[in-house]
């Protein structure tokens, strides 16, 4: 199983600031089937990136994705008010598919 | 625009059964793997089973194996997942979902006496 260990576990930052997060996981992620989802309370997660870098439908270019292999990272350019929330990663390319421990990205 | 909708969730004693649904529309859902994702309360999220495009591919969470059966019905854009031998750790909202093209809002499985 591919463990993936999201960091930091909490990131303050204020509306305007660059914010990245990591996403390492345990053994190489098959072609590159990695997937970054944003959670606000009380609501279903959304699909933010597929394939690593892939942006999904209608998500904004503020948000990107990178990395390969292990080493996977999730930039958001300039944070906007709606932007705070619980960020997960997921890998589909291995059963059992697995997610991260999330990384909430709170107002400083 | 995508939509999928999950319904058939509720409350279930344990060792009830339960069949989750889930519409599909706005894309072409037979060229898509689908999934169902489970988040219980307050906690992370875990990946239940997903399955192939023709249904000639299906695995399961170690956790649901011998459990849960995820099926579809391409002719209907629609997602299933059969849920047996239910127990208090399968409460959870679940989640019907495209790795490529997003999530459904999901619905509430509780099991409880």
């Amino acid at each position: 199983e591919i463990v993936l260990t999201q960091s930091p576990g909490t990131l303050s930052l204020s509306p305007g600031e660059r914010a990245t997060l990591s996403c390492r996981a345990s053994q190489s992620v098959t072609s590159n089937q990695l997937a970054w989802y944003q959670q606000k309370p009380g609501q279903a997660p959304r699909l933010l990136i597929y394939g690593a870098s892939r942006r999904a439908t209608d998500i904004p270019d503020v948000f990107s994705g990178s990395g390969s292999g292990t080493d996977f990272t999730l930039t958001i350019s300039r944070l906007e008010p709606e932007d705070f929330a619980v960020y997960y990663c997921q890998q589909y390319g291995s059963s059992p598919w697995t997610f991260g421990q999330g990384t909430k990205v709170e107002v400083k | 625009q995508v939509q999928l909708v999950e319904s058939g969730g509720g409350l279930v004693k344990p060792g009830g059964s339960l069949r989750l649904s889930c519409a599909a529309s706005g894309f072409t859902f037979s060229d898509y793997y689908m999934s169902w994702i489970r988040q219980a309360p307050g906690k992370g999220l875990e990946w239940v089973s997903y399955i192939s495009t023709a249904s000639t591919f299906t695995n399961y969470a170690d956790s649901v194996k011998g459990r849960f059966t995820i099926s579809r019905d391409n002719a209907k854009n629609s997602l299933y997942l059969q849920m047996n031998s239910l127990r208090a750790e399968d409460t959870a909202v679940y989640y019907c979902a495209s790795m490529i093209k997003g999530w459904g809002q999901g619905t509430l499985v509780t099991v409880s006496s």
